[in-house]
């Protein structure tokens, strides 16, 4: 079975910094997908970016990206110029690639707080 | 992205009573469909996977005869808490995916309490 690690249950940054959370995962299959979801206050799952393992280039969205470590099993989560709206809880998710196998096992989380 | 509503968002309910959570697709058809669990301060953790047409597939530790899934549309499946007790309060967060998609759209989720 698949697990998801994240080793910092909170985190917390200063506004227009930089953030990194972490996060490791453990599975035998070759092809996968990992992503991270944004849970804010309202508890609705928004999806911030999302990884194929079969890619060697580390995905980017705006100001979110990821360091993807195929060989190590990590993910990590950088956010850059944090902002007041990125407070939030963070969940690291590993789906399997494989037909029928799409169900999504999340990490513990990561409570990430801006200081303004 | 892909929309998917969740209904109701709150509901309280008695003990011994049973009550419904509906969760719809709204602009695709989900091929699948996935049932959360999420204690307070606590990750989801998945209690069902449905398909349409056919019958869910439970986790580990989790009673079937106790949530009961139906998927009868591929826009349409619910989760249904008989017998619910005080135990069972939570909040119950669906997603659907379509065969196509990288990823699985969520519902707003809601929290049930029994009293």
């Amino acid at each position: 079975a698949q697990t998801v690690t994240q080793s910092q249950p909170e985190m917390s940054v200063q506004e227009a910094e930089t953030v990194t959370l972490s996060c490791t995962y453990d599975t035998s299959e070759s092809d996968y997908y990992l992503f991270w979801y944004k849970q804010p206050p309202s508890r609705q799952m928004i999806l911030v970016i999302r990884q194929e393992a079969y890619k060697q280039q580390n995905a980017t969205e705006n100001r979110f990206s990821v360091n993807f470590q195929k060989a190590a099993k990590s993910f990590s989560l950088k956010i850059s110029d944090s902002q007041l709206g990125d407070a939030a809880m963070y969940f690291c998710a590993y789906e399997g690639a494989n037909f029928g196998n799409e169900k999504l096992t999340f990490g513990t989380g990561t409570r990430l707080t801006i200081i303004p | 992205g892909a929309v998917v509503s969740q209904h109701p968002s709150r509901v309280i309910c008695k003990s011994g009573t049973s009550v419904k959570i509906e969760c719809r697709s709204l602009d695709f058809q989900a091929t699948t469909m996935f049932w959360y669990r999420q204690f307070p301060k606590q990750s989801l953790m998945l209690m069902a996977t449905s398909n349409e047409g056919s019958k869910a597939t439970y986790e580990q530790g989790v009673e079937k005869d106790k949530f009961l899934i139906n998927h009868a549309s591929l826009t349409l499946s619910t989760l249904t808490v008989t017998s619910a007790h005080p135990e069972d309060s939570s909040f119950y967060i669906c997603s659907a995916s379509w065969a196509y998609y990288l990823e699985a759209f969520f519902g707003q989720g809601t929290r049930l309490t029994v009293v």
